[in-house]
């Protein structure tokens, strides 16, 4: 089935510093979004990319579509610690059916 | 506004038991989604509604589980003959009209001994 590779799967990180994560398929994907997952709550969306090549900020966090439709990364300037938590990156092929990637695990060291 | 909800919270039951879980959406959300995570690993789809019809079953492992919206609003995932595998966070979405963005409730935990 379709699967989004999803790395690093953890990372360590001084407060204030830039942290960048990415996702790839081997299947073109529509639609890319990502997500952040604190403990005990559901999934909340960060940024959603509807177009090759687009790129998109929310505050300290920029994502971008990748021009092949396989891939695309998140960016987070300037960490704190309330950034700690996991991100996914999800998407869509063609429907509405979501797959979602094994998420990145972020540790923020104040 | 009151957000997604899911009930119960956690539910423990024995292997081979019958189980069902409720979500309630976002008052007029007309899609409804519903995933399962499993430790350390992101959420995997399992069925959507649009309105009271299931849109995009194809995620449902087995016939074991089913999903029913009668009304277009509440949501009940039914899930028979539990197995130990069926262990995980079982997390409903909705969204105001399908392809748009997806409110996640907190997930009902459900535990098969």
């Amino acid at each position: 089935g379709q699967q989004l590779n999803q790395s690093p799967q953890s990372m360590f990180i001084q407060e204030g510093e830039d942290v960048s994560m990415n996702c790839t398929s081997s299947s073109i994907f529509n639609t890319w979004l990502w997500y952040k997952q604190d403990p005990g709550e559901g999934p909340v969306l960060l940024i959603a990319l509807y177009k090759a090549g687009e790129l998109t900020s929310n505050g300290r966090l920029t994502a971008q579509f990748g021009i092949t439709r396989k891939d695309s990364f998140l960016n987070i300037s300037a960490s704190i610690p309330s950034d700690v938590g996991i991100y996914f990156c999800a998407g869509h092929t063609g429907g509405f059916k979501t797959i979602f990637g094994a998420g990145t695990r972020l540790f923020v060291k104040a | 506004g009151a957000g997604v909800s899911q009930t119960p919270s956690n539910k423990v039951t024995e292997k081979g038991k019958y189980v069902e879980l409720r979500c309630d959406p976002i008052s007029g959300h007309t899609a409804l989604y519903w995933y399962r995570q499993s430790l350390g690993q992101g959420p995997e789809f399992l069925i959507y509604f649009q309105g009271t019809g299931a849109a995009d079953d194809s995620g449902l492992p087995n016939d074991r589980f089913f999903a029913v919206r009668p009304e277009g609003s509440v949501s009940t995932l039914k899930i028979q003959r539990t197995e130990r595998g069926d262990s995980a966070v079982y997390l409903c979405a909705s969204s105001p009209v399908t392809g748009t963005e997806q409110f996640f409730g907190p997930g009902t935990r459900l535990t098969v001994l």
